[in-house]
């Protein structure tokens, strides 16, 4: 199965700098979602994206599901240190399988 | 609360020995799945499952076997056919297909290593 291009790999920050990540697919999907993963847990559901265009926020981050349906972006504005993390882009098919990005590390300097 | 459970937390497996995960959800969602996590890496399918009674092989599926006898329950056999299982296992669900596309959602992992 396809792994999604996902970038930057990892990033360091200041705190209360914005961030943005993108992911690329090279397959049209009708569902993007963004989690992020702390270390020794499971991911945690950020921003659920079902339509292509749609631009959604939670709190201080904002995704959108690309207009081409093969790519999105997560923007983090603001940034803290509990924003640490792994983020991850997944991408759902027709056929309800999910694909996954590398992750992007994310790290805050207070 | 609705959630994905996840049991045991850590697991430690001697060579030529098999060993169990088990994974289960109160959501009532048909679809389930198993994935491994290598560090540095993303999540790889090993098993999935769109409805009770019925499981599909992933991408990395050899040295893996599950089940899927009860709607809430799919555990995931580790066998010592598998040369390299030290790595962190995940388990999630959603509502399954035909049923408008729902998110995954995670249980909060097994972490497995090598005696």
């Amino acid at each position: 199965g396809q792994q999604l291009n996902q970038s930057p790999q990892s990033m360091f920050i200041q705190e209360g700098e914005d961030v943005s990540m993108n992911c690329t697919s090279s397959s049209i999907f009708n569902t993007w979602l963004w989690y992020k993963q702390d270390p020794g847990e499971g991911p945690v559901l950020l921003i659920a994206l079902y339509k292509a265009g749609e631009l959604t926020s939670n709190g201080r981050l904002t995704a959108q599901f690309g207009i081409t349906r093969k790519d999105s972006f997560l923007n983090i504005s603001a940034s803290i240190p509990s924003d640490v993390g792994i983020y991850f882009c997944a991408g759902r098919d027709t056929g309800n399988q999910f694909y996954f990005g590398t992750g992007t590390s994310l790290t805050v300097i207070p | 609360d609705g959630g994905i459970t996840q049991s045991p937390k850590y697991l430690f497996r001697k060579e030529g020995q098999n060993v169990t995960l088990s994974c289960e959800q109160n959501l009532n969602h048909d679809a389930m799945y198993w994935y491994r996590q290598d560090p540095g890496q993303g999540l790889r399918l090993i098993y999935y499952s769109q409805i009770v009674n019925d499981f599909q092989k992933g991408d990395i599926a050899e040295g893996y076997s599950v089940s899927r006898e009860k709607k809430e329950s799919f555990p995931l056999t580790v066998t010592s056919a598998q040369k390299n299982p030290t790595a962190f296992y995940l388990c999630a669900s959603n509502v399954g297909p035909g049923q408008g596309a729902q998110p995954q959602h995670f249980g909060d992992g097994t972490r497995l290593s090598i005696l």
